[in-house]
């Protein structure tokens, strides 16, 4: 199956520090991108969903100027933590879906980052 | 968006089958449904998806009845890496989102 990666796995900031998290998909060209966010014993929870030279779109609830997403390329999604604080320590999944997948709307997921801010 | 109803956990021992089931009872006609599997701290991972009937691939069967209102996971003779959460997802024809639930815990046991 196709290729997820992020980068970093797993990152700790000070807190009012801001941290950006990439998402890459290695053999396939995403044309729409996913962000979750996953609390421990949780399910992940959709943040926005990116499409490539676009705006994101936010679900309710989701700050858009806290949670800066830029879909620049068909292959590389960021995310940008700004003035991270500790309530922001999550574990943050990206998924993509590319054109001729074999799965109806299938998607595939990265590993996730874990982010801690002291 | 259909709503999905899944035990929130089981116990089963190595060499059983497990059969995972989850109701949809809002499920669309065009929409077809999806198990992930979930390790910690891990990302999801797809297993199976259909629309309905049976199907099977190498890892799982997906049995969904005439009415679409339900499906089941059935996973063969277990293993203690089975142990990991499952989502039932369904609503993947709509703007390409995946809402996911709570998922059921599945543990194995020795």
């Amino acid at each position: 199956g196709a290729v997820v990666s992020q980068h970093p796995s797993r990152v700790i900031c000070k807190s009012g520090t801001s941290v950006k998290i990439e998402c890459r998909s290695l053999d396939f060209q995403a044309t729409t991108m996913f962000w979750y966010r996953q609390f421990p014993k949780q399910s992940l929870m959709l943040m926005a969903t990116s499409n490539e030279g676009s705006k994101a779109t936010y679900e309710q609830g989701v700050e858009k100027d806290k949670f800066l997403i830029n879909h620049a390329s068909l292959t590389l999604s960021t995310l940008t933590v700004t003035s991270a604080h500790p309530e922001d320590s999550s574990f943050y999944i990206c998924s993509a879906k590319g054109q001729g997948q074999s799965s109806y709307n299938e998607q595939f997921f990265g590993p996730g980052t874990r982010l801690t801010v002291l | 968006l259909a709503k999905t109803t899944q035990p929130i956990s089981m116990d089963s021992y190595e060499g059983q089958e497990v059969n995972i089931t989850c109701s949809h009872n809002n499920i669309a006609t065009n929409d077809y449904i999806t198990w992930y599997q979930q390790f910690p701290s891990q990302g999801p991972r797809f297993i199976i998806q259909g629309y309905k009937t049976k199907v099977t691939n190498e890892v799982a069967s997906l049995f969904i009845p005439a009415d679409r209102k339900s499906s089941t996971l059935s996973l063969p003779r277990v293993s203690l890496s089975d142990t990991a959460v499952y989502y039932c997802l369904v609503d993947m024809n709509r703007d390409d989102k995946i809402i996911f639930g709570k998922g059921t815990r599945l543990h194995i046991l020795p």
